[in-house]
């Protein structure tokens, strides 16, 4: 099976600051990549499919990256509403596998 | 818009079995897989198992033999069942679809076992 690698488990930046939060795969898992966010008390937000496809009803600040072993998250310039969990997915089947989250806080 | 609504016990008895629902609206369930999901604080998000329109299924092996996923298209809902529960099953159960990435989720039902 599939593990999923993500780092780091938490990070603290200030509103404008750009962070990377990165998933290792531990095998080739093509771009069968997706990232979630989740806030506390509610169900995870699909943000990014296919290691880069940005959902519907998030802003352009939100990319991903990545391909094989090796993927990341970009936030461009965090806001308020950026302070959660996230989490990466990969969808290769047969089963399916979470990474551990990262979580984003205020600095 | 396609809305997910998990149903079932919140506290269930050591070494029985728990049962969820999840009724699905605004989608049929024998166009695409759909999946359950489980959080709890510790292990963050684990995926429990999927069921396709054909009815085959997979699971995280992990818990594979305990776990039994069935659908019921003319209410288009699917179900949950996980044998022999213990304290480590306590969590937050989700199901969500469809496919393998998760667009829609249900609002999630908090599942306690405790005698």
């Amino acid at each position: 099976d599939v593990q999923l690698t993500q780092v780091p488990s938490s990070l603290s930046a200030s509103v404008g600051d750009s962070v990377t939060i990165t998933c290792r795969a531990s095998q080739n898992i093509n771009n069968f990549l997706n990232w979630y966010q989740q806030k506390p008390g509610r169900a995870p937000r699909l943000l990014i499919y296919e290691t880069v496809s940005r959902q519907y009803g998030f802003p352009s600040r939100f990319s991903g990256a990545g391909s094989g072993t090796e993927f990341t998250l970009t936030i461009s310039a965090v806001q308020p509403d950026d302070y959660a969990t996230y989490y990466c997915q990969q969808s290769s089947r047969p089963s399916l596998t979470f990474g551990g989250g990262t979580r984003l806080d205020v600095k | 818009q396609v809305q997910l609504q998990e149903s079932g016990p919140r506290l269930v008895k050591p070494s029985e079995t728990l049962s969820l629902t999840c009724a699905v609206s605004g989608n049929s369930i024998s166009t695409y897989s759909w999946n359950w999901i489980r959080q709890t604080p510790g292990k963050g998000l684990e995926w429990i198992g999927h069921i396709q329109p054909n009815g085959a299924s997979a699971f995280d092996p992990s818990l594979k033999g305990r776990v039994t996923l069935s659908a019921d298209t003319s209410q288009n809902h699917f179900t949950l069942t996980l044998s022999s529960v213990t304290a480590a099953d306590t969590a937050t159960y989700y199901c969500a679809g469809p496919g393998y990435s998760f667009t829609y989720w249900g609002q999630g039902l908090q599942v306690t076992v405790s005698s």
